[in-house]
């Protein structure tokens, strides 16, 4: 089975920190994606990426950042958290095919205070 | 400007019965339709998918329904068991060589006894 892991479950930022973060995914597919998740609005695309190295932004990529060294590791970064940032992300991944589906992480909860 | 549209927000239906949930979109270049199940604390997982070259799609007790005149489509779920309360999600990808989807907003679904 495809896994891809998200390094924490729930987090707690303060206001203006930098925040990592970090997915793996173990079964070498070249699309890789960040959303969030919030009550209401569904799922958002923050930024996403079909390479290593390249990256494009999605409908809501303000305030994030991601980076894409290695094919199996996609990292959002939050420059300066803010508490409207406090949300579920989601990270996933996909082959190139797409009726495979996507395959999502379990999430990170981060709260930012 | 959201997509696809999702209703309802959220749905009741008892064991045995069949749940209905609807999704329009707007964007004429989508052309692969995937619906999205997720249970609380993971992440979505992909239930069963459409093209528009056909009006409908089986798998078990989920069916999918497509109008591509109307641009709407649903799910239906036959003999609802209390194991497909869950979170419904449809989405909707523009063309090949994209791996985006964009997401409905979700509809909670809970099946009583």
């Amino acid at each position: 089975d495809v896994k891809v892991t998200q390094s924490s479950r729930y987090l707690v930022k303060r206001t203006g920190e930098k925040v990592f973060l970090e997915c793996v995914q173990d079964m070498d597919h070249e699309n890789m994606f960040w959303y969030r998740q919030d009550p209401g609005l569904g799922l958002r695309l923050i930024y996403f990426s079909y390479d290593v190295k390249m990256k494009e932004k999605g409908d809501i990529p303000e305030g994030y950042s991601v980076s894409r060294e290695k094919k199996e590791r996609f990292s959002l970064i939050l420059e300066s958290a803010s508490t409207n940032q406090t949300s579920m992300y989601l990270c996933a991944s996909i082959p190139s095919r797409r009726t495979l589906g996507y395959t999502f992480g379990s999430g990170t909860r981060l709260t930012v205070v | 400007q959201q997509q696809v549209k999702q209703s309802p927000q959220s749905l009741i239906v008892q064991k045995g019965g069949i749940s209905i949930i609807n999704c329009a979109y707007e964007n004429t270049a989508f052309d692969y339709f995937p619906w999205y199940q997720q249970f609380p604390g993971k992440g979505p997982a992909l239930l069963i998918a459409i093209r528009p070259d056909v009006s409908e799609k089986k798998e078990g007790r989920f069916t999918i329904s497509f109008n591509k005149s109307a641009k709407q489509f649903s799910l239906h779920i036959m003999d609802s068991q209390p194991g497909d309360s869950a979170t419904y999600f449809c989405a909707a990808s523009p063309g090949a060589g994209s791996y985006q989807l964009t997401f409905g907003k979700g509809t909670k679904l809970s099946v009583i006894p």
